[in-house]
Order: C-alpha cells, then structure tokens, then sequence
C-alpha cells in the first residue's frame, strides 16, 4: 500500500528565503508526482506534474525534483513572499487513471 | 478553457438526511474523481468515474455514490448523514485516457456541514 509523508507539517520563513518542502513514498512504482497547492478553505491549485521519467519539472520560481530510487521528491521555492503562504501537498498516482494518494501536507507561512 | 465547476459551494445538513453534490470537469475530460478532506484524515480518494463506469473505489461505507452522466458530469451522493460526513468534498478532473501521462485539475469544493 503506497504511503506519502510529508515532513516537516508547518514551516514558517521570512520573505525572500527560499522553501524547500519535502515528500516521501514508500512504493517507488509510480506513475506521476504531483504537487498542489491549497489556501485555506479552498479546492488544490495544481502548481507541477512530474512523470515518472522525469527527473525534474520547473515552472518560474517553484522547481520540484524526483528521485523515485529513493522515494522522494522536493519541491523548491526561490525567494519565497508572502502571497506563497499556503498548504503545499503531494501527491502519487501508481497507475493511469489510478487514485492520487497524498500526503499530510506541508503549512507553508511567509513572514514580511 | 472553463475550470472544473463543482456546485454547491456550501451546504449544511441534518444528520439522517441525504445529499447529492455536483462536478462538471473540463471540457473534453472524461474521469471525474471525488476525495474526501478532513482536517484528521486528510485527502482520502472516495470514487473515479470515466465513461459512465466506476473504474475505482476507495474504502468508503455503501452511503456514498456516484454516478456520471454521458456528458461526463458527475454526482455523488451520500445517505443517511453522519456528524463524520461533514469535510470538503473535492472533485477532480482529468483526461482519463491510459496512453497518456496526464495530471488532475481540481475544483473549488464543496464544504458540508452535517449538524
């Protein structure tokens, strides 16, 4: 059973540090990574998709690695403002067309 | 390009009762999943749907349902309310096909509150 952790839950930084936010997956058959991003109360703004072929996917700021060997993946924002604090979550999909197993999340908390 | 629409956005209801919430996914995408969100669960994957079949099935009690429509709009449904049933209820919309390596794109939600 494919397990996804996410460690640490909360994190706060000041503005301009950069994030790093960490996820891990027992089962290193997967399909696809993908990492979203969920403000309080609302739905999960996909922000990368890494296929399992992939080493790595990068979208302005915000880059996330994967070394499914290890089970793990990082997902890296470059100077962090405030506007980014928000829960980030990842999530694995061992087959095509198959669930999205998540992991617990990560509070993101941007300080000016 | 239209998002994926989930309606209603908030709903309370009375333990006993039933409800019946709504998800249209992108134009052209033919699997619709719904997850469950609380805050000492977490996401947990209820039900996938993909041209009008259930393909998938979490571990879910026999109360909750779905079904889709050949226009690829889904319903889910849950019986007989329990306290525990109140969540955000997330929807998520994708190509469905199994050639390709493709991401989901998730709704708004809705927000049930069972009292």
């Amino acid at each position: 059973k494919q397990e996804v952790t996410q460690i640490p839950a909360a994190l706060s930084v000041p503005e301009g540090e950069n994030l790093v936010l960490n996820c891990s997956f027992t089962d290193s058959a997967i399909y696809n990574l993908q990492w979203f991003r969920q403000d309080p109360g609302k739905g999960l703004t996909s922000l990368l998709l890494i296929q399992s072929s992939q080493r790595e996917q990068t979208s302005g700021r915000l880059n996330a690695s994967l070394d499914k060997s290890s089970g793990r993946s990082t997902l890296y924002i470059a100077a962090s403002q405030p506007g980014d604090s928000a829960t980030y979550l990842c999530a694995v999909a061992v087959a095509a067309g198959n669930k999205l197993t998540f992991g617990g999340g990560t509070r993101v908390l941007v300080k000016p | 390009k239209a998002g994926v629409t989930q309606t209603p956005r908030y709903l309370i209801k009375t333990r006993g009762q039933q409800v019946t919430l709504s998800c249209s996914p992108i134009s052209g995408h033919r699997s619709v999943s719904w997850y469950q969100q609380t805050p000492g669960q977490g996401l947990q994957f209820l039900f996938e749907y993909f041209s009008e079949t259930q393909r998938n099935k979490g571990n879910f009690p026999g109360r909750f349902s779905g079904r889709q429509f050949s226009n690829s709009r889904s319903e889910m449904n849950v019986s007989t309310l329990e306290l525990g049933d109140s969540a955000l209820y997330l929807c998520a919309s994708s190509p469905g096909g199994t050639g390709d390596n493709y991401g989901y794109t998730f709704g708004s939600g809705t927000r049930l509150t069972v009292v």
